[in-house]
């Protein structure tokens, strides 16, 4: 099926210290999201974003929390400063539209010590 | 409060059993997504459904958005089976395409 690539997979970060993490969506896909799951629980939705703007963003996207797409290239959350609170697996996903199906990365275990 | 409702926590079965997997939801979700986590974490599409069944080998899922619910069955389960299912739903209308998690089925397959 389609796929999403997130890289890395894993990172380890300084508390304080800024991260960035990057999603390459599927090629054709309009939509992008980033979800947060920490220790295999339940997922959570961070944000959505389209046409160059955040369209929906909860409340776990906290004001340290940007995410962009410069140019067509890869979707990013940054995440500055982090905390440990922000250790989590996080997760890209994108869609063609906004009733279709979304396709999930593989995710990027974050740790913040 | 939490708009989908996931049963059960957790499931074992033994190899060639079978069973169902259960989503509720407190409001009116357009589309349902069914996903399986495995032992690395990856999140695999399972059915993606904005109505009626849907079968693909030994899994079939229905969404009744009517009665809000969804269900996945699991037939002739393998050990490969094993990990957690999710079920994910889009509020509608004008949901952004925000997924709402269950809070996962933890499946366990037995020899």
């Amino acid at each position: 099926g389609p796929k999403v690539l997130q890289i890395p997979s894993h990172q380890i970060i300084d508390m304080g210290q800024m991260v960035t993490l990057n999603c390459d969506p599927v090629s054709n896909h309009l939509y992008f999201y980033w979800y947060k799951q920490i220790l295999g629980q339940q997922m959570e939705f961070l944000v959505n974003f389209y046409n160059g703007k955040v369209m929906e963003k909860s409340k776990l996207f906290k004001d340290q929390f940007s995410v962009e797409r410069p140019d067509g290239s890869y979707f990013t959350l940054k995440i500055q400063p982090t905390a440990l609170e922000d250790s989590a697996v996080y997760f890209c996903a994108s869609s063609l539209g906004v009733n279709t199906e979304v396709f999930f990365g593989k995710g990027t275990r974050l740790t913040v010590v | 409060g939490d708009q989908v409702e996931q049963s059960p926590s957790a499931l074992s079965l033994h190899e060639g059993t079978g069973s169902a997997l259960r989503c509720n939801f407190t409001t009116t979700m357009r589309a349902v997504q069914w996903f399986q986590q495995n032992s690395r974490g990856s999140l695999i599409n399972l059915f993606y459904l904005a109505s009626g069944t849907k079968e693909n080998g030994r899994l079939k899922s229905t969404f009744n958005s009517k009665e809000s619910y969804s269900t996945l069955h699991i037939r002739d389960a393998q050990l490969e089976d094993s990990g957690t299912y999710f079920c994910a739903a889009e509020a509608g209308p004008g949901g952004n395409n925000k997924l709402t998690f269950g809070q996962g089925t933890v499946l366990s397959v037995i020899p």
